[in-house]
């Protein structure tokens, strides 16, 4: 398996844009989960998904960060209208059920709002 | 919910030495708690966990301990080299429960 794949690598956009950040997991895995990495807050959880159905969107900062999972094998994670303060690296992970507890993490996406 | 505070933030060890990185913890109930490892640029990857049925557990230069009292685990890496420099995230989750969290990070960097 070639791993957790996202894109973009590398995202820089104005402010007030509309940002998508795409997450393929590793096939098999049950659980989907997107973090957020600043150097203030360190990684933070956003949203978690299982079985494609949102867990826990707690960690979600505001109405303008939205994600889906429409099937097992991609999920989005949407900033609309984008700011400054969104700039981090975003990270999908995934792992198979719960007993091995290892996230996978893919190479993160980088996000520059101007 | 659970809460993770890592320390210390930044580390340098002459190559050779040993580093310690300490994390506490503040859910009773958690009892897995894994290290991940991030290099410059690079994504976080799982390098040793325990479970709270253990106390320690060790994998070549490195060893994690835990103090299930004291709501502490430390990563213990032994004759360091310049490749472990990076950055080191200690995280906690009660078993059954998805969400890990992660401490703040700990900066490690070996001084050849």
């Amino acid at each position: 398996d070639a791993g957790v794949i996202q894109s973009p690598r590398h995202e820089v956009t104005e402010m007030g844009q509309e940002v998508t950040l795409r997450c393929k997991p590793i096939s098999g895995h049950d659980y989907l989960f997107w973090y957020r990495q600043t150097m203030m807050r360190g990684l933070e959880l956003l949203i978690y998904f299982n079985n494609n159905v949102p867990i826990d969107d707690s960690g979600m900062p505001e109405d303008r960060f939205s994600a889906k999972m429409p099937n097992a094998s991609f999920s989005t994670l949407k900033i609309q209208p984008s700011e400054p303060r969104d700039s981090a690296v975003y990270f999908c992970a995934s792992s198979r059920i719960l007993n091995t507890g290892e996230l996978f993490f893919g190479e993160g996406s980088r996000l520059t709002v101007l | 919910g659970e809460n993770v505070e890592q320390h210390p933030s930044t580390l340098s060890v002459q190559e050779g030495d040993s580093a310690v990185i300490k994390c506490t913890y503040s859910d009773s109930a958690s009892n897995y708690f894994p290290w991940y490892k991030q290099e410059l640029g690079k994504r976080p990857q799982l390098i040793i966990d325990i479970r709270s049925n253990v106390g320690e557990k060790k994998d070549q230069r490195i060893a994690v301990t835990l103090n299930k009292t004291a709501k502490h685990f430390s990563l213990h890496i032994t004759e360091t080299q310049p490749e472990d420099s990076a950055v080191y995230f200690c995280a906690a989750s009660a078993f059954g429960n998805e969400k890990l969290t992660f401490g703040t990070g700990t900066r490690l960097t070996i001084i050849p």
